[in-house]
C-alpha cells in the first residue's frame, strides 16, 4: 500500500546550523514530492514541491532532495533560524485516475537550540 | 496571498448534536479539501471536491458530509457528533492541476462531550 514516513519524530538543531530532514516513501508512482511546514497554532504552509524526474530542486534556503532508487526524498534548511521551529511534513501526490489526493506523512518536529 | 477562512477556532459540542465547519477561499481555486489532524495519525483526508456540487470520499469519510453550493466554500458537516470527532480540522484549496500545492485555513479544534 501507500505510506509515506519519515525516519525521526523529532530534530533538534543549533541555531545557525543546516537541517536535514528525511523521509522514506513507498509509492513509486507518485508524480510530485512535497514539503508542508505546520507553525503552533497555525494550518500547514507549502514550502517546496519536486517532480519525480528532477533530483535536485533549490529554493530560498531550502533545497529538497530526491533518490528514487531507495525512495527517499529530503529537506535541507540552510542556516537553521528560530523561525524554522516547526513540524515538517513530507508528502505525495500518487498518480491514479483523476485523484486529486495528496498523501501526507506523519511529521517531524524541529526544534532549533539556541 | 491566498486566504482560507475558517468560520470558528475552537467549537465545543455535545454528543449527538449537528455540527457544520466552514471554508471560505478566495483565490477561485477549483479544488477544496477537509482533512482531520490528530497526535500520531498526522493528516487524514476525509473528503475533497473539484468543483461545485461535485465530491470525493477521502481515507476516512465515514461519520461526515460535504456540501459545495458555491466555489469558494466548503463546508463539513458531522450529522451526529460523537466523542471520537474530537479533532483539529484543516480546510485547504488548491488549483486543480496543482493539488500538491495546497493552501490551508488555520484549523477548527473541534472537542465533542
Amino acid at each position: 500500500g501507500e505510506s509515506v514516513g519519515l525516519h525521526l519524530p523529532t530534530l533538534s538543531v543549533q541555531e545557525g546550523d543546516n537541517s536535514i530532514i528525511n523521509c522514506a516513501y513507498s509509492n513509486s508512482a507518485s508524480d510530485y514530492f512535497i514539503w508542508y511546514k505546520q507553525e503552533s497554532g497555525k494550518g500547514p504552509q507549502f514550502i517546496i514541491d519536486i517532480r519525480s524526474n528532477m533530483d535536485k530542486r533549490q529554493g530560498q534556503r531550502v533545497t529538497v532532495l530526491l533518490n528514487k532508487t531507495v525512495k527517499h526524498l529530503s529537506l535541507q534548511i540552510a542556516a537553521t533560524q528560530p523561525g524554522d521551529s516547526a513540524v515538517y511534513f513530507c508528502a505525495e501526490n500518487p498518480v491514479m485516475n483523476r485523484d486529486d489526493k495528496i498523501i501526507f506523512g506523519k511529521g517531524t518536529r524541529l526544534h532549533i537550540l539556541p | 496571498d491566498v486566504k482560507v477562512t475558517q468560520s470558528s477556532r475552537y467549537l465545543v459540542k455535545r454528543t449527538g448534536e449537528k455540527v457544520f465547519l466552514e471554508c471560505v477561499q478566495d483565490m477561485d481555486h477549483e479544488n477544496m479539501f477537509w482533512y482531520r489532524q490528530d497526535p500520531g495519525l498526522g493528516l487524514r483526508l476525509i473528503y475533497f471536491s473539484y468543483d461545485v456540487k461535485m465530491k470525493e470520499k477521502g481515507d476516512i469519510p465515514e461519520g461526515y458530509s460535504v456540501s459545495r453550493e458555491k466555489k469558494e466554500r466548503f463546508s463539513l458537516i458531522l450529522e451526529s457528533a460523537s466523542t471520537n470527532q474530537t479533532s483539529m480540522y484543516l480546510c485547504a484549496s488548491s488549483l486543480l492541476r496543482r493539488a500538491y500545492e495546497q493552501y490551508f485555513g488555520p484549523g477548527t479544534r473541534l472537542t465533542v462531550t
